[in-house]
């Protein structure tokens, strides 16, 4: 069954910009996590944002959780060639005991130099 | 050791063949993930096993098997598949349930 909804679904940037991508989740959750995957290559994860958390932030990446709205958003600082991947959004429901994670729908990123 | 290996990292097979993908973690987590995904979609789930016992079955068809040897591989055995099987298939570790996954390269599946 599909999950949260990520938009936008692609995005095309020049070095230097930054990137944003929102995601909404649909149950309350204990976490909400990013990752990111390079064509046809595994998943990385990028940062973790707990329920209680409002924002987080770690190199280039700021990612911040509105849980009253049910939405997350990704932003890239200072973007480059190598940020061109897929970024996903995870949520793991606080009803969940088995760390089953509802991925989003994903948005592609493109990085032109 | 920080990483989840897999193999092979291609596979092509029939519709009557018998086939395995393994998957390797050395990090002491004690759950691990079978994915499947299809091209420009996320992941799906399709099997999670939290030490070494099958705690979620997503449905999937009896085609694929999931096996736990130990706390370190997770196997996929596949049997009969179809041409709508072809996928990429990842597999994942996670020291606790709910924690960020540790995800493999994947293995690359075509079923002719």
């Amino acid at each position: 069954s599909q999950q949260g909804e990520e938009d936008p679904q692609a995005l095309s940037i020049q070095e230097g910009e930054n990137a944003t991508m929102n995601c909404s989740y649909k149950t309350s959750i204990n976490n909400l996590q990013w990752y990111r995957q390079n064509s046809g290559r595994g998943l990385v994860h990028l940062i973790l944002i707990r329920s209680n958390e409002r924002e987080k932030h770690s190199g280039r990446l700021r990612v911040t959780l509105d849980t009253s709205k049910k939405s997350s958003s990704l932003l890239i600082t200072a973007s480059r060639a190598a940020d061109t991947a897929s970024y996903f959004c995870a949520s793991a429901s606080e009803d969940d005991s088995w760390g089953k994670l509802q991925f989003g729908a994903g948005t592609q990123v493109v990085v032109t130099p | 050791d920080t990483e989840v290996t897999q193999t092979p990292k291609h596979l092509v097979m029939g519709m009557t063949n018998k086939k395995s993908l393994k998957c390797e973690q050395h990090m002491g987590h004690r759950a691990m993930y079978w994915y499947k995904q299809k091209a420009k979609k996320p992941p799906e789930l399709m099997f999670v096993y939290s030490y070494e016992k099958l705690s979620i079955n997503e449905s999937v068809p009896s085609r694929f098997s999931p096996e736990c040897p130990n706390s370190s591989l997770l196997n996929l055995h596949l049997h009969a598949l179809q041409p709508e099987d072809s996928a990429l298939y990842l597999c994942a570790s996670s020291h606790n349930n709910g924690n960020e996954q540790f995800f493999g390269p994947g293995t690359r599946l075509t079923v002719l």
